[in-house]
């Protein structure tokens, strides 16, 4: 079946280590999201990925860092520089990133940093 | 500027009720989309619908119905004979070129 997969659904780490989180879609879209969620909020950008080897910052890119080397991979690492990482973080993808196409999105990863 | 407001922050209403989450956005483009989303509590966003700024005609689908009115910049969303399968965090989302904006969200608590 065609969709995204983020893992792992739950991630837990220590204050000052860096950690990736993982997203893949098979959909063959162009582009891809990062969102974080924080109870009770909407979700926010974090970076955007419209073609492979290039991405975007988004409005709370600060402390996070993306690669985008391949179509259907745009892993989010969050470094030690994200003041406050815990949250729900939300991966998404769309056809076409300059069109106004509606996003798809995977279950979430959950990341707890104590 | 772009912005989506949902000002409902939680509606509880028993099983079989008809409900309307609210949805008002802010916009200086002629041309853009609005979308709703659910969120189950599994996390993951569920797409529901897509309109565009030139089509006003109201959508049904099955007990969903979704009413656009540009004059009011709104983009309401009904859900008819309400089921607890219902519950959900609802999400109005504006398209502004490359950029969703969402609301805050609206959570819909369905009680048998």
């Amino acid at each position: 079946d065609g969709g995204i997969t983020q893992s792992p659904k739950y991630l837990f780490r220590k204050e000052g280590q860096n950690v990736t989180l993982s997203c893949e879609q098979n959909l063959n879209h162009d582009a891809m999201y990062w969102y974080r969620q924080d109870p009770g909020q909407g979700l926010r950008l974090i970076y955007y990925s419209q073609i492979v080897n290039d991405f975007q910052k988004g409005d709370i890119a600060e402390g996070y860092s993306v690669s985008r080397e391949k179509k259907e991979s745009f892993p989010l690492t969050v470094t030690s520089a994200q003041k406050n990482p815990t949250a729900f973080y939300l991966c998404a993808s769309s056809i076409d990133g300059t069109a106004s196409y509606e996003q798809y999105f995977g279950p979430g990863t959950r990341l707890t940093v104590t | 500027a772009q912005k989506v407001t949902q000002a409902q922050t939680e509606i509880s209403v028993v099983e079989k009720e008809d409900v309307t989450l609210d949805c008002v956005y802010e916009t200086r483009d002629t041309t853009y989309y609005l979308f709703w989303y659910k969120q189950p509590p599994s996390g993951e966003l569920v797409f529901l619908i897509r309109r565009n700024s030139f089509d006003e005609q109201n959508e049904i689908s099955g007990r969903y119905s979704w009413n656009f009115q540009k004059s009011t910049s709104s983009f309401n969303f009904t859900i008819t004979a309400s089921q607890v399968v219902d519950s959900a965090v609802y999400f109005c989302a504006l398209d502004g070129f490359n950029k969703f904006y969402f609301g805050s969200g609206t959570k819909l608590n369905v009680k048998p």
